[in-house]
């Protein structure tokens, strides 16, 4: 079955970087574009930013414009997430969510997800 | 960028009962509407997209409906299993994409 599972939970000073995976499994991976969304402690979830599937052209919410870097590795089926500049207001989960413009036109599935914690 | 906007907060539903939450956006987005069930621990699960089309292995106790700014999910005989935190998304102006901020289904 389509599956995405991200790596663990991390832990980072304010002013670090981190660095999320998100390893696919079940499908054709160069096929389908990857999303990345937040979800901060009693917020809503945030969009954060996309890479398509075959030129992996990225976007980027403006609110991560600088910081965000999106990729991919088709050979290991693996998106990545890179957030610079740490604070603590980035402490959340993070998740993966590939782009189903097959059938859906949305999100489906979501990996697991992945809590950040910025902290001093 | 599209607001959504979902209510109640929360809604309180004895099991076997029928919840019925809404979700409105700041303008049209067609039917291009998905919502999704979290629970604790878990990631989104994709219930319903296109306004109204249940994803794969959704039950049928959940319905979705609406078209423009007003959209509603339904969810008839709710089981145990349904108490959860529900989200809407517009997915016809992006991006970004953007999310309800959730109505947390409960006992």
């Amino acid at each position: 079955q389509v599956q995405l599972v991200q790596s663990g939970a991390e832990m980072r000073k304010p002013g670090a970087s981190v660095k999320v995976s998100c390893k696919a499994s079940g499908y054709i991976f160069s096929n389908f574009a990857m999303h990345w969304v937040r979800q901060a402690p009693g917020q809503r979830l945030e969009w954060m930013g996309f890479i398509s599937a075959e030129n992996h052209h990225t976007k980027y919410s403006q609110k991560f414009q600088d910081r965000l870097t999106i990729s991919r590795d088709a050979s290991a089926t693996t998106a990545y997430m890179e957030l610079s500049s740490l604070s603590a207001e980035d402490t959340a989960v993070y998740y993966c969510a590939r782009h189903d413009d097959v059938l859906t036109g949305t999100f489906d599935p979501w990996g697991q997800g992945t809590l950040v914690t910025v902290s001093s | 960028e599209i607001v959504m906007t979902q209510s109640p907060a929360t809604l309180s539903v004895s099991p076997g009962g029928r919840a019925i939450l809404s979700c409105r956006a700041s303008q049209s987005v067609s039917t291009n509407l998905a919502w999704y069930q979290a629970k604790p621990g878990q990631p989104p699960r994709l219930l319903i997209y296109g306004a109204s089309t249940r994803a794969t292995d959704i039950p049928a106790r959940f319905s979705g409906s609406g078209s423009g700014t007003e959209f509603t999910l339904t969810i008839s005989s709710l089981q145990s299993e349904d108490f959860a935190v529900y989200y809407c998304q517009q997915y016809n102006f992006w991006p970004p994409w953007t999310f309800g901020q959730g109505t947390k289904v409960d006992i």
